[in-house]
């Protein structure tokens, strides 16, 4: 099993649609960040969460420490947001490593 | 203006040749990575530097070599090219080791 979990793997929405993925980790952390990976393979860092919620224009980001969760939420979706979507967890044990995820691949259909 | 630069952005070689790609950042960071993406879109660490000093080395061929030159460089030097070895190379820099990363647009290699 792997340390990082993120569900689905795959998602197709229609625009406008709120769109949710899921992140679940089994290690202690000292910060989860969200990375988008887009079609031409570029990643672009979305948020650096350690507790509770963030928003940047149309992302939310949330975490839950308790329950070891994170979400990242997407509203009114665009076919501009299809990419892949990298949920990784900074070990509490290392201050260097990030532990990645599988990503989760969006695709958002006009 | 763009923060984390790599060249090139495609190289393709041959089995055996040495070949280098070059990482830069001007956000003034202490921090810059070297990852290698797999072919199941993983994102390994290979190494990490700290102002200038090696902080991660993980399980790498020693044909990878990185080097530093200054805290805003990271190079990566791979000897002896190997097919097993074409994949995305990304670089990565964080204003600490705590920070958030921000990447460059990676570098595609292919080992023919």
């Amino acid at each position: 099993k792997n340390e990082v979990e993120q569900s689905p793997q795959n998602l197709t929405a229609q625009e406008g649609e709120f769109i949710t993925i899921n992140c679940s980790y089994s290690v202690g952390i000292s910060a989860l960040h969200w990375l988008q990976q887009h079609p031409g393979g570029g990643i672009v860092s979305l948020f650096m969460l350690s507790s509770g919620k963030k928003k940047h224009g149309r992302l939310i980001a949330t975490i839950n420490i308790q329950e070891k969760h994170s979400s990242l939420h997407i509203t009114a979706s665009h076919p501009r947001d299809s990419a892949v979507y990298i949920c990784a967890v900074r070990s509490g044990d290392s201050n260097y490593q990030l532990i990645w995820g599988a990503g989760t691949k969006l695709i958002i259909k006009p | 203006d763009t923060a984390v630069s790599q060249t090139p952005k495609y190289l393709v070689t041959q089995m055996g040749n040495d070949k280098s790609i070059k990482c830069e950042q001007n956000l003034g960071h202490d921090t810059m990575y070297w990852y290698k993406q797999d072919s199941k879109k993983f994102l390994k660490i290979m190494f990490s530097y700290n102002n200038k000093e090696l902080i991660i080395n993980e399980t790498v061929p020693n044909r990878f070599s990185p080097k530093s030159p200054d805290k805003a460089h990271l190079n990566l030097h791979i000897n002896s090219l190997e097919l097993g070895d074409s994949a995305v190379y990304f670089c990565a820099s964080s204003h600490t080791s705590l920070g958030a990363q921000y990447f460059g647009p990676g570098t595609r290699l292919l080992v023919l």
